[in-house]
């Protein structure tokens, strides 16, 4: 696509539900990274994948934080047993590479509520 | 870890002003970037800048990487560009950026 799509958009859930966010990177793009921005915080890294290579889950906040990208492509963020400070807008960004700013691209961010 | 401090963190021009934030940096990197995040929350990739100067309209910037430090200048300022200003690094083998806390720029008209 154009530009890296995330979706949901908005997403309310209860405490103690599972929830899954998804990433669409843009086509060719071999690196993903997802990020979450807590209300007038920096950004904060989660996760990252760089093509076959094993991801990076060293920014994974706890164990209920899991993240998978099929075929190299689409990626999906899960949160397990959600709490309320899991509240914040989950960003994902890709570039075509690893070690450059080639192309880096945010997507819109899914902004995640847990009441 | 890697430290990357932003100042200042907020600013209020009048429209037409000039302005030049600065990011510095703890440890060597060998990525650097600045990003804009407008009102609606989009981040938008202004420069990837790890040394040397780079000029895109009427921003600019310059990254002095053995002083560890980078200014992104705006001139001519716009309303349209309100937002917050994030500098991020990236170091070694490290595949992830790590940000700063941005600075907020508020234009009047």
């Amino acid at each position: 696509g154009a530009g890296v799509s995330q979706s949901p958009s908005n997403k309310v859930t209860e405490k103690g539900k599972d929830v899954e966010l998804r990433c669409d990177p843009i086509s060719g793009h071999t690196a993903l990274y997802w990020y979450r921005q807590s209300l007038g915080q920096g950004l904060e890294f989660l996760i990252y994948f760089q093509g076959n290579s094993a991801p990076d889950k060293s920014g994974l906040p706890s164990d209920r934080f899991s993240a998978e990208r099929t075929g190299g492509s689409v990626s999906t963020l899960t949160i397990q047993r959600t709490q309320q400070e899991d509240s914040a807008v989950y960003l994902c960004a890709s570039s075509l590479g690893g070690w450059t700013g080639d192309g880096y691209t945010f997507g819109s961010g899914t902004r995640l509520t847990v009441v | 870890g890697i430290q990357v401090e932003q100042s200042p963190p907020d600013l209020i021009l009048q429209e037409g002003a000039n302005s030049t934030l600065r990011c510095n940096f703890s440890d060597s990197v060998n990525n650097l970037q600045w990003f804009h995040q407008n009102p609606w929350g989009q981040l938008i990739n202004l420069f990837y800048i790890p040394s040397g100067t780079k000029q895109n309209g009427r921003l600019s910037a310059t990254t002095v990487a053995t002083e560890r430090y980078s200014l992104l200048y705006i001139s001519s300022s716009q309303t349209t560009d309100s937002g917050v200003y994030f500098c991020a690094v990236r170091k070694g083998s490290q595949g992830n950026l790590i940000f700063g806390k941005g600075t907020k720029l508020s234009v009047k008209p």
